[in-house]
């Protein structure tokens, strides 16, 4: 089985603008989580989702945002980037209905912003 | 909110030598999980523990639930080159479907 997969890896983008990452899960895995690494901060959570549905967010301003398609591929948004949004954002999806079991992390989205 | 400490942040071990890592919840816990992530890599699911007391091992690792499912620890029996990383907890309070991660700890073995 293919990993988790997520485009693009790098990314350079510039304060203000917006940027869209993109997360395809394990074949059939149906949640997908989000979480931001940092050096400072670590790994936070954004949000996770199930089904299309967000089941739960992390404490994130609205800028930040994310959807998951029926085929479980997810997305997340970030609008208006700052430059303390420069993180890898990684992405794992898990193969239950709850929220027990592995988390197969993908090897994230290094973003930077100028 | 929920919080999770790991403590400590960073260790320094020779090899052969015993190395341990903590992970402190503000909150009970409905079950915690254990990652391994090495220097340029993500994180790679170690283990999970869902019962109060509950010990697992792995070869050289053992995992700890503290009883009232509100801390864990790690354990690594003489350490070796290749248990370099950061070692991280990830926590799940009751009724809610995200894990809060520790901060984790760095592990470097010195050969």
């Amino acid at each position: 089985k293919a990993g988790v997969t997520q485009t693009p890896r790098y990314l350079i983008k510039t304060r203000g603008q917006q940027v869209t990452l993109s997360c395809s899960p394990i074949s059939g895995h149906r949640s997908v989580s989000w979480y931001q690494q940092t050096p400072g901060q670590g790994l936070q959570f954004l949000f996770e989702y199930f089904s299309e549905t967000q089941r739960n967010k992390g404490n994130f301003p609205g800028r930040f945002s994310g959807r998951q398609f029926s085929n479980s591929r997810s997305e997340m948004n970030v609008s208006t980037l700052e430059l303390g949004d420069s993180a890898l954002y990684l992405c794992a999806s898990g193969p239950g209905t709850g929220a027990d079991g592995e988390q197969f992390f993908g090897p994230g989205t290094r973003l930077t912003v100028l | 909110g929920q919080q999770v400490m790991q403590i400590p942040q960073y260790q320094h071990v020779q090899e052969g030598e015993d190395f341990t890592t903590y992970c402190n919840s503000s909150t009970t816990l409905s079950n915690i999980q254990w990652y391994k992530q090495r220097p340029g890599g993500h994180p790679v699911f170690l283990i999970q523990l869902v019962k109060s007391g509950e010990v697992k091992k792995q070869k050289r690792l053992t995992f700890q639930f503290g009883e009232a499912k509100k801390n864990s620890s790690l354990h690594i029996t003489a350490t070796q080159t290749t248990d370099v990383g950061t070692y991280f907890c990830a926590g799940r309070a009751s009724g809610t479907y995200k894990y809060i991660f520790g901060t984790g700890t760095r592990l470097k073995v010195l050969a």
